[in-house]
């Protein structure tokens, strides 16, 4: 089945340690989007990728980056883990303005 | 810039009680409205979509209607189960080329044996 898929579905990071959240999709749709979800709250849109492009949200902290290799796969990357980033990450794909797919989420525990 | 509300934050019923859950949102130029459920500790899963041309939309017993010109969306939930529970959340796409979604913040729906 087509799908988001993203890995793993629990991670536990060292307060300060790098680390990175994966997603892949078979879906081949062009834009991949990243928000974060914090408990109780709404999930926040982080940045998407259209294509090639990369597109920041204007509030996304600089502590937060993003890769796209290819079509495919998007990773999300956090430099320096603090305790107020544990969230459950959410990535989603679309064609264009389609409704998004969503993966499972990664929930993320820094220690 | 669009803002998403929902009320109530939280909602206890007993099984079988019909149910209804809001959704309001200040800039009335969206594309689309889609009401998602999340269950603790997962992700999304896509309930209903309306798009800006509707004015409601049915699954089951799920019912979700917009007015767009009032900036509200509701979902209806009928005879409500245990397996309801879970939270409700409601997003809005506005203009533009890409599925972006604003949320609102969720109803967490506690259905009662």
């Amino acid at each position: 089945d087509a799908m988001v898929i993203q890995n793993p579905r629990y991670q536990v990071t060292q307060f300060g340690k790098p680390v990175t959240l994966s997603c892949s999709q078979t879906l081949n749709h062009n834009v991949m989007y990243w928000y974060q979800q914090k408990s109780s709250q709404a999930p926040k849109l982080l940045f998407h990728y259209y294509d090639k492009d990369f597109n920041n949200e204007a509030d996304t902290p600089d502590n937060f980056q993003s890769r796209r290799p290819n079509t495919s796969f998007c990773f999300l990357d956090i430099r320096s883990p603090g305790l107020g980033d544990a969230a459950m990450y959410l990535c989603a794909t679309s064609r264009d303005s389609s409704p998004p797919t969503f993966g499972s989420g990664t929930r993320l525990t820094v220690v | 810039k669009q803002e998403v509300t929902q009320i109530p934050a939280a909602l206890s019923v007993p099984e079988g009680e019909n149910l209804v859950l809001n959704c309001s949102f200040t800039d009335s130029a969206i594309y689309n409205l889609q009401w998602f459920r999340q269950d603790p500790g997962k992700g999304l899963t896509s309930l209903l979509l309306i798009q800006s041309s509707q004015r409601e939309q049915t699954s089951g017993r799920l019912n979700a209607s917009l007015d767009k010109s009032s900036g509200r969306s509701t979902l209806y939930i009928a005879a409500s189960q245990p397996g309801d529970s879970a939270t409700y959340l409601c997003a809005v796409h506005g203009s533009g080329n890409t599925g972006k979604l604003i949320f609102g913040q969720g109803t967490t729906l506690q259905v009662k044996p």
